[in-house]
């Protein structure tokens, strides 16, 4: 049964710092993985998509890395800003549909 | 603009009543979903379609019933709502290898 984690649950940093988000999932055979932003009572943005066969994906100061030998991905946000504070959710495209982490809740600071 | 959309975005309801939630997408993609969102904020897959054919039922009380006419709708039907039934219910989109797209969300909250 496919499982995916994400560390760290919250994360709370300065304006312009650089910073990651980890995912892990347990079953290696995945479609493909993406990661979507959440602001409060909000609905689900995709940010971005890494397929099964690719290792990463850019877009703009958002890259995100895929492993899956391994079953993990990151991403990476560059130059943070007030505005990137939201839930990030990673979410794994297993068997006709998305198994998610329970998200990292990112807070910058002004 | 091409999209998902759910209608409608906010319903309150008293426990008891029967409520529908409907779904469109324009994107062409072949299957359809409900995601329901509970208040820890965790997501979990409730129905798959692929092409109007159900390919995913989760354990899910049978008072949720869903409907698709055509590939590009799908409704949610509710039956004898509860209280434990409020959550923020998510219709989303794929292409095979393509990703998802998801809609707005619906709050549903029964009072």
């Amino acid at each position: 049964k496919q499982e995916v984690t994400q560390i760290p649950a919250a994360l709370s940093v300065p304006e312009g710092e650089n910073l990651v988000l980890n995912c892990s999932f347990t079953d290696s055979a995945i479609y493909n993985l993406q990661w979507f932003r959440q602001d409060p009572g909000k609905g689900l943005t995709s940010l971005l998509l890494i397929q099964s066969s690719q290792r990463e994906q850019t877009s703009g100061r958002l890259n995100a890395s895929l492993d899956k030998s391994s079953g993990r991905s990151t991403l990476y946000i560059a130059a943070s800003q007030p505005g990137d504070s939201a839930t990030y959710l990673c979410a794994v495209d297993s068997n006709y549909q998305l198994i998610w982490g329970a998200g990292t809740k990112l807070i910058i600071k002004p | 603009d091409t999209a998902v959309s759910q209608t409608p975005k906010y319903l309150v309801t008293q426990m008891g009543n029967d409520k529908s939630i409907k779904c469109e997408q324009n994107l062409g993609h072949d299957t359809m979903y409900w995601y329901k969102q509970d208040s820890k904020k965790f997501l979990k897959i409730m129905f798959s379609y692929n092409n109007k054919e159900l390919i995913i039922n989760e354990t899910v009380p049978n008072r949720f019933s869903p409907k698709s006419p055509d590939k590009a709708h799908l409704n949610l039907h509710i039956n004898s709502l509860e209280l434990g039934d409020s959550a923020v219910y998510f219709c989303a989109s794929s292409h095979l290898m393509g990703g998802y797209t998801f809609g707005s969300g619906t709050r549903l909250t029964v009072v």
